[in-house]
């Protein structure tokens, strides 16, 4: 099956820094998804990308679809501490709309 | 609005037993997931529902069977429980037909002992 290879596993950051975080697949997807999970709670969407090279904000955040179709990339400018979570990248194929292989996930700690 | 509520929030079970855990959501969703959650990992499918009347196995179905029960209600049951099943569980409901992201429940934790 396809597999997601998600990097760094975690980051240790100061506040206001700026945060990168990727993710890789052996095959192509046709939509990506960039999710945070806060402790006790179920992911929550926070980018969807759905062309190869789009590049799509939200706040804060900006997430890349890679040209190759087979990675994205998460950005996250001036951290803060409410930024702290597990981020997981999940990839779609549009003849499985809906069903998503997820990343192991990066988890973000920032020191204030 | 509720979105997606999943029952219990916690269990306890001994090896064997078997228990349902229950899912329902609000937003009309035609496409409902279980999966499952393992310290340091992503989340792994186990079943979902398409649309009402139809499931099919993901990526670790053995030891699950699932029920939709009808358009809002997806639940996922366990006939006996083992060690390798202690997880965090979690509903998740989205659009059929648009590649928009699923909405997540909180998450049922369930120890097996």
């Amino acid at each position: 099956g396809q597999q997601l290879n998600q990097s760094p596993q975690s980051m240790f950051i100061q506040e206001g820094e700026d945060v990168s975080m990727n993710c890789t697949s052996s095959s192509i997807f046709n939509t990506w998804l960039w999710y945070k999970q806060e402790p006790g709670e179920g992911p929550v969407l926070l980018i969807a990308l759905y062309k190869a090279g789009e590049l799509t904000s939200n706040g804060r955040l900006t997430a890349q679809f890679g040209i190759t179709r087979k990675d994205s990339f998460l950005n996250i400018s001036a951290s803060i501490p409410s930024d702290v979570g597990i981020y997981f990248c999940a990839g779609q194929l549009r003849t499985n709309a809906g069903k998503s292989t997820f990343g192991d996930g990066t988890t973000l700690t920032v020191k204030p | 609005n509720a979105g997606v509520t999943q029952t219990p929030k916690f269990q306890v079970l001994k090896t064997g037993q078997s228990m349902t855990l229950q899912c329902a959501q609000d937003m009309n969703h035609n496409s409902m997931y279980w999966y499952r959650q393992d310290p340091g990992m992503g989340l792994r499918l186990i079943y979902y529902s398409a649309s009402e009347g139809t499931t099919d196995k993901g990526e670790v179905p053995n030891g699950y069977n699932v029920s939709r029960l009808n358009k809002r209600e997806f639940s996922l049951r366990l006939e006996s429980a083992a060690p390798s099943q202690t997880s965090v569980y979690f509903c998740a409901s989205s659009y059929r037909d648009r590649a928009v992201g699923a909405f997540f429940g909180q998450g049922t934790r369930l120890t097996v002992v």
